[in-house]
């Protein structure tokens, strides 16, 4: 079954930008049928959505975030990719990988999160 | 676009149900019928359990059911079980392909 792996630096130091993969297995990332999406939780708080990305390349990111968030896709890779730039401590969190599906709107696949802290 | 508004924690006794809000505006609950719902067990990651405000997922048991009145949006769980112990997360699409989760609830099993 369709299976999503983050992968990263689990450390950014601040101002940096923190760069993270998602690697989709047992599927193709270019099913028409879905949205790729990135979703994070900072330690003891809730889930924000960050943004997600059609296979074609098509963006939609959160407004608060906009401004330092790009979402990328490598199709040859079954991979799509997360930058967020001049991070501050406010952005440490578990970050997680989810399928999004068209039409239903809904996170249906997760993968298992990865824990980003951000120090120097 | 701020997050919608869950309690944070209700509780319940084996058998009984329970019932978790989540409240929003007319550009998001109250303005699609696109709100699910996922179950987060500690150190675990977020499972969908109701889309569509009111669809279960394959394998969901039919103790879990989701409703929308306005621009609130409820999740019932039903025959309560210790497995049911969780944070439980609504969520709504928000327009212009943008999505907002509320803060949580705890729900206790007694």
């Amino acid at each position: 079954q369709l299976q999503l792996q983050e992968s990263g630096p689990g450390l950014v130091k601040p101002s940096e930008t923190l760069s993270l993969t998602c690697t989709v297995s047992g599927g193709s990332i270019s099913s028409s049928s879905y949205y790729w999406g990135w979703i994070r939780q900072p330690p003891g708080k809730g889930l924000e959505w960050i943004g997600s990305i059609y296979y074609s390349g098509s963006t939609y990111y959160n407004p608060s975030l906009k401004s330092r968030v790009t979402i990328s896709v490598d199709t040859s890779k079954n991979q799509f990719s997360l930058k967020l730039s001049s991070v501050t401590a406010a952005d440490t969190a578990v970050y997680y990988c989810a399928r999004q599906v068209w039409g239903h709107d809904a996170f249906d696949i997760w993968g298992q999160g990865t824990m980003v802290t951000v120090s120097s | 676009q701020s997050a919608l508004t869950q309690p944070r924690s209700v509780s319940g006794s084996p058998g009984q149900s329970v019932t978790i809000s989540c409240t929003g505006t007319s550009s998001d609950v109250g303005g699609y019928n696109y709100v699910s719902w996922y179950q987060q067990h500690p150190g675990k990651a977020p499972k969908l359990m109701i889309y569509d405000v009111s669809k279960r997922p394959s394998g969901v048991p039919d103790r879990f059911s989701g409703s929308k009145s306005g621009n609130t949006a409820s999740l019932t769980i039903s025959g309560l079980q210790a497995e049911d112990e969780a944070d439980y997360y609504c969520c709504s699409y928000a327009g212009s392909y943008t999505f907002v989760f509320g803060g949580g609830t705890k729900l206790t099993v007694l």
